[in-house]
Formats: structure tokens, C-alpha cells, sequence
């Protein structure tokens, strides 16, 4: 157990839609990280957050969005779905904003449109 | 940006023998190796890292190698046993990318019994 909490674990939905996940960081952390796992696309990153201020981005489509609350948890809001987007989405943490900083994964939520 | 290439994708042994993976690195100002682990409906899990000021980092029966002058890395398990079947994610991250890790396409490691 990583320490860092996801929900829900499972999500289906149909296409058009909009759902929210959610990440709660390991006690301590500072930083959050989104990633997306897909058969075709392997693990890619999508956003981080530090100390509720969004520090870098990656190809992340603009239907998806996040933030972080002041008490440090996130929420990655995905819009206007598609087929595409089914996947898994991990979220991890880490203690600071360093590029060496040791990345936490959380169990995943598993997303299926329909 | 940052691209990593990872090989084999699928790797099968017998237990007890040795399992290496490799992956190469674009950007030369990453720092940064972590290797992931993950199991079947779980998150992937960090087993090892290395940082650019060392060569070789070793945890019982995983070590990992950084060479950066021909910018790869090797992730070296020995004495396999069936509890190392799952896949393997190495990552890089440094220079202007922060936290961002980039993930090589994983590997399917299969340990007989």
C-alpha cells in the first residue's frame, strides 16, 4: 500500500458525459501527479499540481481539467467524453516538486465509456 | 521532450535464472531512473531508482545500471522466483521537465516455475 488513496476504483459511463476523480496524496506530500494507462499509449503523464498550484502539463486534452485543494487532495475532471478515453488513471504523489523526487502511485481508476 | 525506449516486451524465464531489461534515454539532461513494477489491477509500484551521480544502485536481488554516456539503463533481477512475474516500467525525468516522468512501453516478465 502506497499510502495514496483513489476513488472510485471503477467508473462506467457513456460517452458525452463528465465524471470526476479523485486522489488523496501520502500524508506529507505536496505534489500530485495524473497519469493515463492505455493499451495503445502506454503510461503517459497529464498533470502536476504543487502545493494547490498547477507546476507542469502534459498532453492533456482540453476536455480534461484538475486541481488541488487546499488540503492538498485532487480532482481530474474529464468532459465531454469519448470512447477513447477509457483507461486507467493513476494518480501519484511525492514529497516535493523535484524532478527526482520519488513518485507514489495510488491503485488506479479504472474508466470505461460506453 | 524526453522519449524512452524499452526492450524486451516480453521476457519469459525459468526460476532461479537472471532477468535483465533495458531501456535508452533521449534527453541528456535527465537525472532521474526510476523502475516500476506493476501488477495485474494494481498501480505501478517503484522497486528501484538511480540518479545520475551513481553507476550502479544494488536491493538484494535487484540491481540497476546507468550508463550516460550512451544515455541506457538496465534493470538486473537475479535468482527470479514466480512472485517477480508482472511488468516492468522504466521512467526518466530531469532538466526542464520537473516531475514529469516519461515511461518506456513496459515489459511482460513471466517467471516458470
Amino acid at each position: 500500500d502506497s499510502g495514496v488513496t483513489q476513488t472510485p476504483k471503477h467508473l462506467i459511463t457513456a460517452t458525452g458525459q463528465r465524471v470526476t476523480l479523485r486522489c488523496s496524496p501520502r500524508s506529507g506530500d505536496l505534489s500530485v501527479y495524473w497519469y493515463q494507462q492505455s493499451l495503445d499509449q502506454g503510461l503517459q503523464f497529464l498533470i502536476q499540481y504543487y502545493n494547490g498550484e498547477e507546476r507542469a502539463k502534459g498532453n492533456i486534452l482540453e476536455r480534461f481539467s484538475a486541481q488541488q485543494f487546499p488540503d492538498l487532495h485532487s480532482e481530474l475532471n474529464l468532459s465531454s467524453l469519448e470512447l477513447g478515453d477509457s483507461a486507467l488513471y493513476f494518480c501519484a504523489s511525492s514529497v516535493l516538486a523535484g524532478h527526482t523526487d520519488t513518485q507514489y502511485f495510488g491503485p488506479g481508476t479504472r474508466l470505461t465509456v460506453l | 521532450g524526453e522519449n524512452v525506449e524499452q526492450h524486451p516486451s516480453t521476457l519469459s524465464v525459468q526460476e532461479g535464472d537472471s532477468a535483465v531489461i533495458k531501456c535508452t534515454y533521449s534527453d541528456s539532461a535527465s537525472n532521474y531512473f526510476p523502475w516500476y513494477k506493476q501488477e495485474l489491477g494494481k498501480g505501478p509500484q517503484l522497486i528501484i531508482d538511480i540518479r545520475s551521480n551513481v553507476g550502479e544502485k544494488k536491493d538484494q536481488r535487484i540491481a540497476v545500471t546507468l550508463n550516460k554516456t550512451a544515455k541506457h539503463f538496465s534493470l538486473h533481477i537475479t535468482e527470479t522466483q514466480p512472485e517477480d512475474s508482472a511488468v516492468y516500467f522504466c521512467a526518466g525525468a530531469g532538466g526542464t521537465s520537473y516531475g514529469k516522468l516519461t515511461f518506456g512501453q513496459g515489459t511482460i516478465l513471466t517467471v516458470h516455475p
